[in-house]
Parts: C-alpha cells; sequence; structure tokens
C-alpha cells in the first residue's frame, strides 16, 4: 500500500540553525500538508499546498517557515532560524485533491528537537 | 471557535468492553468530522468519518455518534481488543478547506 515517508526520523539542532525536513507525497496525491504536534498537544495544522503554491496557512506558519516541491517527488518544509518552541513532531500528509475532506494519508513524522 | 475539545485524556479498557471517546465543537460551519488512529511511531491514519447529515456511522466494532444539536460526537470501540490501543485523535474541517482541526487526543490502553 502506498504511503508517506519522512525523513529524517529524528533531528536535533541548535537554536538559530536551519533545518529541512523532508516528505515523499503517495504519488497519484496532489494536496500536500504539514502539521506539527508539540509534545502532549494536539496536532496543528501549518499549510496546505497544491499545484507549487501555498494554497492556505495557519498563524503559526510565519516568515521563519517555508514549503518547496524541489522536484517530482519531494515535500520540503524548512524553518529559516529554528527556536526552542519549534521543539515538535512534524507530520507530512497527502490527499489526492480532488475535493474537499477527502482522506489525508500521513507520514509517520519528524521529531525535531532544537536546542 | 476553531477549537475542537476532546475527552477523555487517557482511557484504559479491558479486553471486550466498549471504549468511549467524545469530541465537542464550537464552529456550526464544521461539517467533516473525521477520527484518526495513531499507533506509537506511526502518524495518525484514518479510522472513520462522518458529516452532520447523519447521526450514526459505524464499521466494523467502530461507530461513530453525531449530535449536532449539542455540537458533540463521539468515538464507540466495541469488542475492544488489545491491538487497539493507540492514540485517538477527532479532527473536524469545513467545506472549502482542507485543513483539519484537530482535538487532542486520547490514549486507549485495552488491557488483556
Amino acid at each position: 500500500e502506498p504511503e508517506v515517508t519522512q525523513t529524517p526520523s529524528h533531528q536535533v539542532t541548535q537554536m538559530g540553525q536551519e533545518v529541512i525536513l523532508r516528505c515523499v507525497p503517495i504519488s497519484n496525491h496532489l494536496y500536500f500538508y504539514w502539521y506539527r504536534q508539540i509534545l502532549g498537544q494536539k496536532v496543528e495544522f501549518l499549510v496546505s499546498f497544491y499545484n507549487n503554491e501555498i494554497s492556505e496557512k495557519s498563524e503559526i506558519f510565519d516568515d521563519q517557515f517555508s514549503v518547496e516541491r524541489p522536484d517530482g517527488s519531494n515535500f520540503t518544509l524548512k524553518i529559516r532560524s529554528t527556536k526552542l518552541e519549534d521543539s515538535a513532531m512534524y507530520f507530512c500528509a497527502s490527499s489526492i485533491g480532488t475535493t474537499f475532506q477527502e482522506t489525508q494519508y500521513f507520514g509517520p513524522g519528524t521529531r525535531l528537537l532544537v536546542l | 471557535q476553531q477549537q475542537v475539545k476532546q475527552s477523555p485524556q487517557s482511557l484504559i479498557v479491558q479486553k471486550g468492553g466498549i471504549s468511549i471517546i467524545n469530541c465537542a465543537y464550537e464552529n456550526t460551519a464544521f461539517d467533516y468530522f473525521p477520527w484518526y488512529q495513531q499507533f506509537p511511531g506511526k502518524g495518525p491514519a484514518l479510522l472513520i468519518a462522518i458529516r452532520p447529515d447523519v447521526s450514526e456511522k459505524k464499521e466494523g466494532r467502530f461507530t461513530i455518534s453525531f449530535n449536532k444539536s449539542a455540537k458533540q460526537f463521539s468515538l464507540h470501540i466495541m469488542d475492544s481488543q488489545p491491538g487497539d490501543s493507540a492514540t485517538y485523535f477527532c479532527a473536524a474541517s469545513k467545506w472549502g478547506t482542507y485543513k483539519y482541526i484537530f482535538g487532542t487526543g486520547t490514549r486507549l490502553k485495552v488491557l488483556a
């Protein structure tokens, strides 16, 4: 069964450093998402991406964040200057994209720790 | 308005028992309510979903009950099994957006 994959599974970085989290969505999916989950808290929407542009973003997704689809398979989340509060599990998800409210398929996540 | 409140935070059930997880929302524009199941080390996976035009949806041992007037919905797991031990998230979204608003999650443990 096709699945969303994410790399790395864990990342430790120093405050102020840039990190890039990578995702490979399911191959025929057109909509891509990033969510994050701070330890012990709820899963929060960050951004959705379609046709090489952001379609929706949350108030969390400020100027330090950016997303990109650098090639036909990868979808990346860049955090430019990491802060301690960016420590969280980051989930990538994808959906077919033909309509709203269809199933979003989540990857296993990248656990980011900012020291 | 954008929140989805989920309870309980954790739940312990005996094998064969019924697990019940509740969620409540404020925004009446929400019209799609999925439940996700997450095992350790894995991403959330869709379990079952409901729209407000029905009051109940059943898939195997999993049932969503929906009360539109109370703005509440719940997941019932019948005949709970140790393999159901996972974290369960309710979520909500509205037509016109791809964004899900998640609840805080319920960690379910089913004792053998």
